[in-house]
């Protein structure tokens, strides 16, 4: 089946900087979700991207679906950022399945 | 606003008493799923169903049931819950259509001693 696998495991930043998270798909896939958890356990949608590059605010994300990874970019970093990022391939067989990497827990510094 | 609501937010319950954790999506999406989430298993699904009265096995089924009798509720049944089934739930939708992402619900934290 469907690897998904994202780096960093682990990220710890100071307020303000920036960084780059990745996700990597071993097939191809009919599309790419990302996804915040915050620390009350919720999923919150951030990108639904098969290609190309969305923005949101200080988050932008970016898909590149021939080389099969896509990346999440956060500038700016905020407290409120903390929490596991994940990543999550849409194959439509078992009525859209999404297929979860196992997230990039990232701790935001004060 | 568009949401997919789950409840209870929190249970904790005993080996064997059947309980039911209730979903209902306001976005009159087809699509709808269960997804368990474990320490270092990640996020599983457990069941889908892609329109009303049409349901179907995800990867962990053992120990739940499911039903579809109308488009906007989807509960999840645990008929006689085990240890096992300790876990953090989620119910998402999305609708039909390419364009379409899953919204999930806040999650259901469940402990059965």
């Amino acid at each position: 089946g469907i690897q998904v696998e994202q780096s960093p495991p682990d990220l710890i930043l100071q307020e303000g900087a920036n960084s780059t998270l990745r996700c990597n798909f071993s097939d191809s896939v009919n599309n790419l979700q990302w996804f915040h958890q915050n620390p009350w356990g919720q999923l919150i949608n951030l990108f639904y991207i098969p290609s190309g590059t969305k923005q949101n605010g200080r988050l932008s994300a970016t898909t590149v679906a021939t080389e099969r990874y896509s990346l999440l970019y956060i500038s700016s970093s905020q407290t409120t950022d903390s929490g596991v990022y994940f990543c999550a391939a849409l194959i439509y067989n078992q009525g859209g399945k999404l297929i979860f990497g196992q997230g990039t827990e990232l701790s935001v510094k004060p | 606003e568009a949401q997919v609501t789950q409840n209870p937010r929190y249970l904790i319950t005993v080996t064997g008493k059947k309980l039911t954790v209730t979903c209902s999506q306001n976005m009159n999406h087809e699509y709808m799923s269960w997804y368990r989430q474990d320490p270092g298993l990640g996020l599983r699904q457990i069941y889908y169903s892609m329109n009303v009265e049409v349901t179907d096995k995800g990867d962990v089924p053992e120990g739940y049931k499911v039903s579809r009798k109308e488009k906007r509720n989807f509960p999840l049944i645990l008929e006689s819950p085990s240890p096992n089934q300790t876990s953090l739930y989620f119910c998402a939708s999305r609708g039909q259509g390419a364009g379409n992402g899953y919204t999930f619900g806040s999650g259901t934290r469940l402990t059965i001693v």
